[in-house]
C-alpha cells in the first residue's frame, strides 16, 4: 500500500521560506505515468493546487505561485520537496503530498494523499 | 484561466439522494474527478475520469456528465459521507490543476 508522508517546521517566519517534504513509502517515485503533486488548503478554503513533479524533475506549477515556488524530486531517497519563498500569512494552511496518476494526457488525478501538515506563518 | 463553480453548500437527510455539481466551460472536452475530503483526514478519490468508482468506493457514490455541468450524486446518503467534496479537472491548455471550490454536505 502506496503511503505518502509529508515533514517540515509547523512554524515559519513572515518574508522567509516554507520547505517541506515527502516520503513515498510502499511505491517508488521513480515509475512512469505518476506524477507527484503538493496541494494546500487555507484555513476556511477549498483545496489549492501548487505544483507537480515528475521523477525526472519536469514541473508544472500554479501560475498564482510560479514565482515563489520550487519542487525537487529525490530519487534516491523517493521524496520529492517544496520551497514556497517569501510568505506571507496567507500561505498558512494544510500542506498535503501526493501522487497524481496520469492515464492519458488529459486525465490526471490524485490517487493517493498524505495526512497533510500545518504550517503557520507568524513572527 | 479555467474555473470550477460548485454550489458552497447542500443538506439531505439521511437515506435520501443528494446531487453535487460542478460547472465548468466546456466540462463536457474534459475529464471530471471527485474528492472527498473529512476534516483532519487526507482527501479521498470516489469517482475518476467522470463516472469510474476507484476500488473501495461504494455503488452509492455515481459521477455523471451533462453538457456543461458534471454531477456526485450520492444516493442512500449516510452520516459518515458528512464531508467537504471537490471536483477536479487537468486543464490541458494550460498544464495545471484545478479544483472546484468545494461542496459541503450536510446530513440533517
Amino acid at each position: 500500500q502506496l503511503q505518502l508522508q509529508e515533514s517540515g517546521p509547523g512554524l515559519v517566519k513572515p518574508s522567509e521560506t516554507l520547505s517541506l517534504t515527502c516520503t513515498v513509502s510502499g511505491g517508488s517515485i521513480g515509475t512512469s505515468t505518476y506524477y507527484w503533486g503538493w496541494i494546500r488548503q487555507p484555513p476556511g478554503k477549498g483545496l489549492e493546487w501548487i505544483g507537480n513533479i515528475y521523477y525526472s524533475g519536469s514541473t508544472d506549477y500554479d501560475p498564482s505561485l510560479e514565482s515563489r515556488v520550487t519542487i525537487s524530486v529525490d530519487t534516491s531517497k523517493n521524496q520529492f520537496s517544496l520551497e514556497l519563498g517569501s510568505v506571507t500569512a496567507a500561505d498558512t494552511g494544510v500542506y498535503f503530498c501526493a501522487r497524481q496518476k496520469e492515464w492519458s494526457a488529459s486525465i490526471r488525478y490524485f490517487d493517493y494523499w498524505g495526512q497533510g501538515t500545518l504550517v503557520t506563518v507568524s513572527s | 484561466s479555467y474555473a470550477l463553480t460548485q454550489p458552497p453548500s447542500v443538506s439531505v437527510a439521511p437515506g435520501q439522494t443528494a446531487r453535487i455539481t460542478c460547472g465548468g466551460n466546456n466540462i463536457g472536452g474534459k475529464s471530471v474527478h471527485w474528492y472527498q475530503h473529512k476534516t483532519r483526514q487526507a482527501p479521498v478519490l470516489v469517482v475518476s475520469d467522470d463516472s469510474d468508482r476507484p476500488s473501495g468506493i461504494p455503488e452509492r457514490f455515481f459521477g455523471s456528465k451533462s453538457g456543461s455541468t458534471a454531477t456526485l450524486t450520492i444516493s442512500s446518503v449516510e452520516v459518515g459521507d458528512e464531508a467537504d467534496y471537490y471536483c477536479q479537472v487537468w486543464d490541458v491548455r494550460s498544464d495545471r490543476v484545478v479544483f472546484g471550490g468545494g461542496t459541503k454536505l450536510t446530513v440533517l
